[in-house]
């Protein structure tokens, strides 16, 4: 079935420090994999999304992440933290196949704090 | 700027109400998901539709949620009756099957049941 591992429960990160959240997946095929943003009392806004090609991928915000098959994992970076960058942080994966076409499996989360 | 919306934001309800959670999914989309968010759980999926059949619901407590969507523009998910573990936020989403599968999510309702 498939599943996605965010390992960190919580990060704390000094703005302008370099961030990597990570995220691990299990999944049968070519996977599509997705990183979301949820702010305190918002809902969950799209950063960017990898299905084919480049494995590194730019998304909003100055965030990017690279898809390493051979590691089954997606992790999401940034150079340079922001204060506003402090949010909660969902990995997914979409499945492609047969009736579930569509259906995304997100991870628990990673929870960003940065100091000032 | 093409967004979901969703009614109501709060709700507070007392055990044993109906509460009835409202979505206009982004015009065109063809997919509709809700969710329930708590601490304890996380995100949830609670239903699904394509083109307004639903398509797995098997997340919900079926003896009290139902979803539905009685149109393309409107999907509903009823609790009746309601109980204090129903509350969470919970959120709507909705996508285009066949050109990605990126889902965008409206900003949720809170439901408090006491």
């Amino acid at each position: 079935a498939q599943s996605v591992t965010q390992p960190d429960i919580h990060i704390t990160v000094s703005e302008g420090a370099s961030l990597e959240l990570r995220c691990n997946y299990s999944y049968g095929a070519t996977p599509y994999l997705f990183w979301y943003v949820q702010s305190p009392g918002q809902g969950l806004q799209l950063l960017l999304k990898y299905f084919s090609g480049d494995t590194l991928v730019q998304g909003i915000k100055g965030f990017e992440a690279e898809f390493k098959r051979s590691q089954s994992s997606f992790n999401l970076r940034k150079p340079s933290v922001h204060w506003s960058d402090a949010a909660e942080y969902f990995c997914a994966v979409g499945d492609d196949r047969g009736s579930t076409l569509g259906r995304l499996y997100f991870g628990r989360g990673t929870q960003l704090t940065v100091w000032p | 700027d093409a967004r979901v919306t969703q009614t109501p934001r709060h709700k507070v309800t007392e055990m044993g109400q109906e509460v009835t959670m409202r979505c206009q999914p982004i015009l065109g989309h063809n997919t509709v998901f809700w969710y329930r968010q708590t601490m304890m759980q996380g995100l949830e999926l609670l239903a699904y539709f394509r083109n307004r059949a639903p398509l797995d619901d098997s997340g919900m407590p079926k003896d009290r949620f139902s979803a539905e969507m009685p149109d393309a523009t409107l999907a509903t998910l009823k609790i009746q009756p309601s109980e204090p573990r129903d509350s969470a936020v919970y959120f709507c989403a909705s996508g285009l099957d066949g050109v990605s599968y990126e889902q965008y999510f409206g900003p949720g309702t809170r439901l408090t049941v006491t």
